[in-house]
């Protein structure tokens, strides 16, 4: 079972609303990652980070931003939600510094923005 | 870009059977990996099989590696309900950013 807590698991909110969702982790991995997926699709990868202070974009261009003050914390941020971001967030984190190692994702938290 | 493609995109068989999965890939890899998401929920990395690889077993998982092929498949054994879930393949982005393109994934049914 995966150290990797997200929350909320669920959120409603209305058009124009700032919203952060989080993502911990308890096991001490440095890199982390969020994803968005939309019902019955790929995952695509939207921001991640190396470690503390470090933030870097996706594949995909997203409007949220992310930000990584302590190792275990990666937050992300929507300052003004739209229905258009309405979709499933998934955090992952893995454990290795060589690239492409095994992800640990979070339960992920479903967005609708009405 | 998509890069793993997972066939076909949804699979129904009889609990006892064998499932299997195939993904394709477009670039060279450092490692495909499988994952399983049940539904609404995170995924579960099964198993990881290197660029060097040809064949990995893990319980009921069976996965094979053709690189010349740029294909992988995913056998899973006596099947049961539990495995009823979405399965993905990832491999590394050819992007150039970091972290693992995922292709749409195959959902696999077992019925009872």
């Amino acid at each position: 079972e995966a150290d990797i807590y997200q929350t909320p698991r669920y959120l409603v909110i209305g058009t124009g609303k700032k919203i952060t969702l989080e993502c911990s982790q308890t096991m001490g991995h440095d890199k982390m990652y969020w994803y968005q997926q939309d019902p019955g699709m790929e995952l695509h990868l939207i921001h991640y980070s190396y470690g503390v202070n470090s933030t870097e974009k996706g594949d995909l261009s997203s409007e949220s931003t992310v930000s990584r003050i302590r190792t275990e914390h990666f937050p992300l941020t929507l300052e003004s939600a739209r229905p258009s971001h309405t979709s499933q967030y998934l955090c992952a984190s893995s454990q290795k510094a060589a690239r492409n190692e095994k992800l640990f994702f979070g339960s992920g938290t479903q967005l609708s923005v009405l | 870009s998509q890069q793993g493609e997972e066939d076909p995109q949804a699979l129904s068989i009889q609990e006892g059977e064998n499932a299997t999965m195939n993904c394709s890939y477009k670039t060279s890899i450092n490692n495909l990996q499988w994952y399983r998401q049940n539904s609404g929920r995170g995924l579960v990395h099964l198993i990881l099989i290197r660029s060097n690889e040809r064949e990995k077993h893990s319980g009921r998982l069976r996965v094979t590696l053709d690189t010349s092929k740029k294909s992988s498949s995913l056998l899973i054994t006596a099947s049961r309900a539990a495995d009823t879930a979405s399965y993905f393949c990832a491999t590394n982005s050819g992007g150039g950013a970091d972290g693992l393109t995922f292709g749409k994934g195959t959902h696999l049914i077992i019925q009872p």
